[in-house]
């Protein structure tokens, strides 16, 4: 099965760039989606296809993808951007949803 | 606005069955590229998909839970059932539906239910 690697945390100052990295063999292939979830509450979807914005998520969150990397960008980071960070793709060659093991961003 | 929410018990023994249930509104899964997957995020664990159903009724499955899971949809009733057998404590976690309006490799989850917590313990 696919399998998607993230770094357990990242740490970040106020008004920095926090860079969240995703992982898979040739996940560049992949249509990359995702979620970011505070505590106690559902995921919401931050970016979706590798670097497309739901509407009302600030343009601080930002994404790329290529290669066997994946990556989410949070610019001008701010207490409220503490949260886990989870990576998505579906996996077409057996139909499956696959998410990554996740990212703690803590806002220091 | 699109809204969905879990049901079911908070509390099952071990062997038993699940059974929960997912209602939704503003949008039908009869709609073309519509369907409706269950999550699940054991305490303090990452999420896990587990399986879908999309609007032409076909069905997707965790390979390592395929064996225990069955999805169905109610598309008069709005609501989409995930039944899980013979669960072990394992099986505690926050359990989600989610929707999807994209099919194919592009499948994401653009709203999702606030979870309900299942515990299985005797």
């Amino acid at each position: 099965s696919y399998v998607l690697t993230q770094p357990p945390s990242v740490s970040v100052a106020p008004g920095q760039t926090a860079r969240i990295t995703c992982g898979g063999n040739d996940i560049g292939n992949y249509n990359v989606h995702w979620y970011q979830q505070k505590a106690g509450q559902a995921p919401v979807v931050v970016v979706y296809d590798d670097s497309d914005r739901p509407s009302g998520i600030p343009e601080r969150f930002s994404g790329s993808n290529s290669g066997n990397t994946a990556t989410l960008t949070i610019s001008r980071v701010a207490a409220g951007d503490e949260a886990d960070y989870y990576c998505q793709v579906w996996d077409s060659s057996n139909d499956q949803g696959v998410f990554g093991s996740g990212t703690r961003v803590t806002v220091l | 606005q699109v809204t969905l929410r879990e049901s079911g018990p908070a509390l099952v023994k071990p062997s038993q069955t699940l059974t929960l249930t997912c209602t939704f509104s503003g949008f039908s899964i009869s709609g073309v590229e519509m369907c409706v997957s269950w999550i699940r995020q054991p305490p303090g664990a990452a999420l896990e998909w587990l399986a879908l159903v999309d609007w032409d009724d076909d069905k997707y499955y965790a390979t390592s839970l395929k064996t225990r899971l069955t999805i169905s949809k109610d598309t008069s009733k709005n609501q989409v059932v995930l039944t899980m057998t013979n669960v072990d404590p394992l099986d505690t976690a926050t359990y989600y539906c989610a929707r999807s309006s994209v099919m194919g490799p592009r499948i994401y989850f653009d709203s999702w239910g606030p979870g309900t917590l299942v515990t299985v313990s005797s």
